[in-house]
Order: C-alpha cells, then structure tokens, then sequence
C-alpha cells in the first residue's frame, strides 16, 4: 500500500476564484490519478497525471479549468480554476502500487459559495 | 460507460450474507471492489484481474466472470463494520477507473 496525504482536508472557496489542492505520496510512484465526488455520487475520473508526460482529461474536464503539475514521482496539484457552486465536491488522487492495486488519498472537501 | 451495479441498497442483520453485482457493456481487463463510508475515502478490498479469477479477503470474497463481463462481491456473515458503500471499479485500459453508482450496504445489530 502507499501513504497519501492531500492538502487541504477541506476549504470553502468564492466564486470566481481558484484553489490548488497538493496530493503527497510516501513512495515514488509513476501513475496518479485525480477524481472528483459530488455529494452521494459515484467518483468521476478528471485526469491521468503521469510523472514526466501531460496529464490526459477525460471528457468533460479541461485544462484550463482543471490544471495539473507532477513535478516528481511522489507529488502533483490540482487546481481547481474560476470555481463555481458547481464544482463543490470532494476531490480525491489516488495511485497505482504495484501492478494493479490503486489506492486513494483521504479527499478535499470543497464548497464553493 | 460507467458499470451497472446492483442492488442499488441492501439491508441486512449481523450475520446475514450479501451479494453484490457488477456488470460492464466493454471488454474488461479488471474488475476493482472499494468500499467507502460516509465522509471517508474508498477502501481498496481487492482486484480480479480477467481470467475468471475469485479472491478472498476475510469473509469478503469475490469472483470476475470475463466472458459475461461481470463481477460479483460476496459478504458473508456480515459484521456490523462491513456497512458503507460499495463501489465497483472497471478497468478496461491504461489503469483508468470507471465506477459504479454504488452499493450502500447497511448492517444492523
């Protein structure tokens, strides 16, 4: 297993302004990956954030709205842009450890008024 | 295309067994089983890699039918702490998850 910690827990944001959400892995791990949970859903896949290429979105999600860094091999950001009531939710990384198994970080919990 | 999972809720008495079904429309590579409880983040249980495996994790088993493109979880004997949320994840490329809607297990004493 692998140790995820995400900063911040949670916040409570403004419309219009941006939020960057760190997400620190206690061992080097090549594929991350961000998720986002609205209320009592199902979690949704934003991106693949691989160490050393783009990060990939999936439909729906965009860079400029949702930009991603993965400087190294135990960090990445998420930033959540120009935030709107919508994109209240609980955002979630999660990592691949060893061939298959993914683990998640414990999530920041964002309101956005 | 997002898993079908089934039932959508169940409840059960302490001791009582429990299956939930998870199907899939795409050729799959894994199946993944999470389970989440309220305010916490998904708990990896296990992973059935294509090849009709079953696996087993305390009472908590399952098996990954690849032809059907189905997987099944098995909660026998249910312990008050297996309440949550259950989620079904499918692999069909490249380690990217596709979730269920969920299962939200409740066991009471």
């Amino acid at each position: 297993s692998a140790v995820i910690s995400q900063k911040p827990s949670r916040d409570i944001c403004q419309r219009g302004t941006s939020l960057t959400i760190q997400c620190q892995v206690d061992s080097q791990v090549t594929m991350m990956f961000w998720y986002r949970q609205q209320p009592g859903q199902s979690l949704t896949l934003i991106a693949t954030a691989n160490q050393g290429s783009e990060a990939t979105y999936e439909s729906g999600f965009v860079i400029d709205k949702f930009p991603i860094s993965r400087p190294n091999l135990t960090f990445s950001t998420l930033t959540v842009s120009n935030m709107s009531p919508e994109d209240s939710s609980i955002y979630l990384c999660s990592v691949v450890v060893g061939p298959n198994e993914q683990f998640f970080g414990p999530g920041t919990r964002l309101t956005v008024l | 295309q997002q898993p079908v999972q089934s039932p959508q809720a169940v409840i059960l008495r302490e001791g009582e067994d429990a299956v939930i079904n998870c199907s899939s429309s795409k050729a799959l590579y894994s199946v993944h089983w999470y389970r989440q409880k309220h305010g916490e983040a998904p708990v990896f249980l296990m992973i059935l890699l294509k090849g009709g495996e079953q696996k087993g994790h305390e009472k908590i088993s399952a098996s990954f039918n690849e032809k059907k493109q189905q997987s099944s979880l098995y909660l026998t004997a249910s312990q008050l702490s297996y309440s949550g949320t259950y989620f079904c994840g499918t692999e069909s490329s490249a380690r990217q998850l596709t979730f269920g809607s969920g299962t939200q297990l409740t066991v009471l004493p």
